[in-house]
């Protein structure tokens, strides 16, 4: 079946720009994980989603990023007033409940460039 | 300090050789181990998933976790040139997942 995609693959911004970048998780995938993955790094947790909720965001940095997920499908990552800094490669991952031991099914990615 | 550290290498071996990857963390009440595999601009993917002391072994990967040390690491053998990507090690905490910066293997034909 069909894995984690997102959209757009790559986006090129300039500084103080509003983004929206996209994750369409595995069908029937209640659990949706955003990170973040800067050059020469792992990945960040960012948020997570149980259904339609933000069941942890405390890894957003600050209040630029936001998430939804409103029908707990697809998700959406927004970051108002890009910086330089937040150019990266932003993950996101889908498991079927969140439990523990589940797999984590990731997706391509992202690559964000803020000019 | 961070949850968990990595050699990012990179490290470079001949086709056939077994290969050490390792990683530390810092807390002692971290039970659930990952080890994920990384190709240019994809995603990461699952490779091993340990929660004990101990071995655990899928094919040419053994995944092996000492938490008296709070060491974990991922041995691979007879190392194809198809192992050649970024291997990150990731704790489990609730809900958040730590990674490790992740270390770049080259295995050479």
């Amino acid at each position: 079946g069909a894995g984690v995609s997102q959209t757009p693959s790559n986006k090129v911004t300039e500084k103080g720009k509003y983004v929206e970048l996209r994750c369409d998780p595995i069908s029937g995938h209640t659990a949706l994980y955003w990170y973040r993955q800067s050059l020469g790094q792992g990945p960040e947790f960012l948020i997570y989603f149980q259904g339609t909720g933000a069941a942890d965001d405390s890894g957003l940095p600050n209040d630029r990023f936001f998430a939804v997920r409103p029908e707990g499908s697809v998700s959406t990552l927004k970051i108002q007033r890009t910086e330089r800094g937040d150019s990266a490669v932003y993950l996101c991952a889908s498991s079927i409940s969140g439990s523990r031991r589940e797999t984590q099914y990731f997706g391509p990615g992202t690559r964000l460039l803020v000019l | 300090q961070k949850e968990v550290e990595q050699d990012p290498g990179p490290l470079s071996v001949p086709e056939g050789a077994i290969v050490s990857l390792n990683c530390t963390y810092s807390n002692s009440a971290f039970q659930y181990f990952m080890w994920y595999r990384q190709y240019s601009r994809k995603g990461p993917e699952l490779l091993m998933y340990t929660y004990s002391s101990g071995n655990k072994e899928d094919g040419r990967f053994t995944a092996q976790v000492d938490k008296s040390s709070k060491y974990i690491s991922l041995f691979i053998r007879d190392s194809q040139p198809s192992d050649s990507a970024t291997y990150l090690c990731a704790i489990q905490a609730g809900n958040q997942f730590y990674f490790g910066t992740g270390t770049s293997l080259t295995v050479i034909p």
